[in-house]
């Protein structure tokens, strides 16, 4: 199968830090992908990594680890508007290459 | 000017019914995706087509079928509508897979 594993929900406090964690299987990945969705919205792309390493975009960071199947999303000076859900969506292999979205972890930022 | 655009967005039919839902992306680019979120908020691709080629075929009932009219374009069409059917449709256009995906704002669709 391509399982895709991410916490259900997170919570955290304006200004803080939070990371998400994503784990997948490896075989025949080709690439892993984070969206945002916000309520009630369609997801908008914040980041993509295809090499180990750390991708850094303003206050979003994305981490991956091929051999270990593994990536983080870091959000830093959390914002209310930062509350959604944050989906891991990861590219695999097999002729054309396609999306296999995670269930989702739905971010809940407090004051 | 709406970078990926889908209509109706909202759909509310009985059972049994025939219904379509229209996708058109001005981005130029040249792969389209149909995908399917359930209730439970998982995004799953249904369909995606290159340059108006079929190219991705999930297990996807027969009853939907899928038209590309040309590479801006990507159409839904669903037959014999059931109450599972219920969920939100979002249309997606790439210039690529290894691409980021711009998302239409979907179509929420309630069979009664």
């Amino acid at each position: 199968g391509q399982n895709i594993d991410q916490p259900t929900e997170m919570t955290a406090t304006e200004g803080a830090i939070v990371q998400i964690n994503c784990t997948y299987q490896t075989s025949g990945f080709n690439g892993l992908f984070w969206y945002q969705q916000h309520a009630g919205e369609a997801p908008t792309f914040l980041s993509y990594n295809v090499l180990d390493g750390l991708e850094e975009k303003g206050r979003f960071s994305s981490f991956l680890s091929r051999s270990k199947g593994y990536s983080y999303l870091l959000l830093k000076e959390l914002q209310m508007k930062d509350s959604a859900s944050y989906l891991c969506a990861v590219a695999f292999s097999g002729g054309y290459n396609k999306l296999i979205f995670g269930a989702g972890t739905r971010l809940a930022v407090h004051p | 000017d709406t970078a990926v655009s889908q209509t109706p967005k909202y759909l509310v039919t009985q059972m049994g019914n025939d219904k379509s839902i229209k996708c058109e992306q001005n981005l130029g680019h040249d792969t389209m995706y149909w995908y399917k979120q359930d209730s439970k908020k998982f995004l799953k691709i249904m369909f995606s087509y290159n340059n108006k080629e079929l190219i991705i075929n999930e297990t996807v009932p027969n009853r939907f079928s899928p038209k590309s009219p040309d590479k801006a374009h990507l159409n839904l069409h669903i037959n014999s509508l059931e109450l599972g059917d219920s969920a939100v449709y979002f249309c997606a256009s790439s210039q690529d897979w290894a691409y980021e995906q711009y998302f239409g704002p979907g179509t929420r669709l309630t069979v009664t």
